[in-house]
């Protein structure tokens, strides 16, 4: 089976330019999951969907940030303007309907440098 | 509110050591627990997990057990290998929620050294 898809697995760019990272989730999965992670902050949850609806946008960092999920097979996590202190590793992950009470699976991450 | 605690690393044991990794939670109700692990450059995995007291998590050597009189989850592993090398997050999931959100500690890294 397919797992959770991240696009691209490395992005650099300068600063000052807009940056999407994509996300496909695991076919039959209703919940998706955006984090980032960073030596100095670890892991942060970012945003989260449910039924391609934000539930809770209270990670993200600031206006520069933004969160898509326009159906439920994808999903885009975009930065505009990038600055350097965005650089880190951006995980999506996705899980089924919270009655099977399973857990998250993750992408293999976005790994984004800005210069 | 649910947060989780485990201890900091790094982890630095030989090969064939005995491991143990402590995590503790606070939460309301009786949440899942679960330990992710996340090999250099990858993303996290699921490595075991507990739905509810005194169930035993167990994958690849690895074990935990759902302590509720001290809402602990503990990993342990009795012989290490260099293939372990990895960072271990503990992790608690509130049941009856809408969706599967995670809580996770901050992570504690391993290193095996042969």
């Amino acid at each position: 089976d397919a797992g959770v898809i991240q696009s691209p697995r490395h992005e650099v760019t300068e600063m000052g330019q807009e940056v999407t990272l994509r996300c496909k989730p695991i076919s039959g999965h209703n919940s998706l999951f955006w984090y980032r992670q960073t030596m100095m902050r670890g892991l942060e949850l970012l945003i989260y969907f449910n039924n391609n609806v934000p539930i809770d946008d209270s990670g993200m960092p600031e206006d520069r940030f933004s969160a898509k999920m326009p159906n439920a097979s994808f999903s885009t996590l975009k930065i505009q303007p990038s600055e350097p202190r965005d650089s880190a590793v951006y995980f999506c992950a996705s899980s089924p309907p919270s009655t099977q009470n399973q857990p998250q699976h993750f992408g293999d991450g976005t790994r984004l440098s800005i210069l | 509110g649910n947060s989780v605690t485990q201890m900091e690393g790094p982890v630095t044991l030989s090969e064939e050591a005995f491991l143990t990794i402590n995590c503790t939670y606070t939460a309301t109700g009786y949440p899942s627990l679960f330990w992710y692990v996340q090999y250099p450059g990858e993303g996290l995995q699921l490595l075991l997990k507990a739905t509810k007291a005194d169930d035993k998590g167990s994958n690849k050597g690895f074990e935990a057990t759902y302590r509720k009189e001290t809402t602990s989850f503990h990993l342990e592993k009795g012989s290490v290998q260099v293939s372990d090398s990895a960072v271990y997050f503990c992790a608690l999931q509130a049941k009856g929620g809408a969706t599967n959100k995670l809580i996770f500690g901050t992570g504690t890294l391993l290193a095996v050294q042969p």
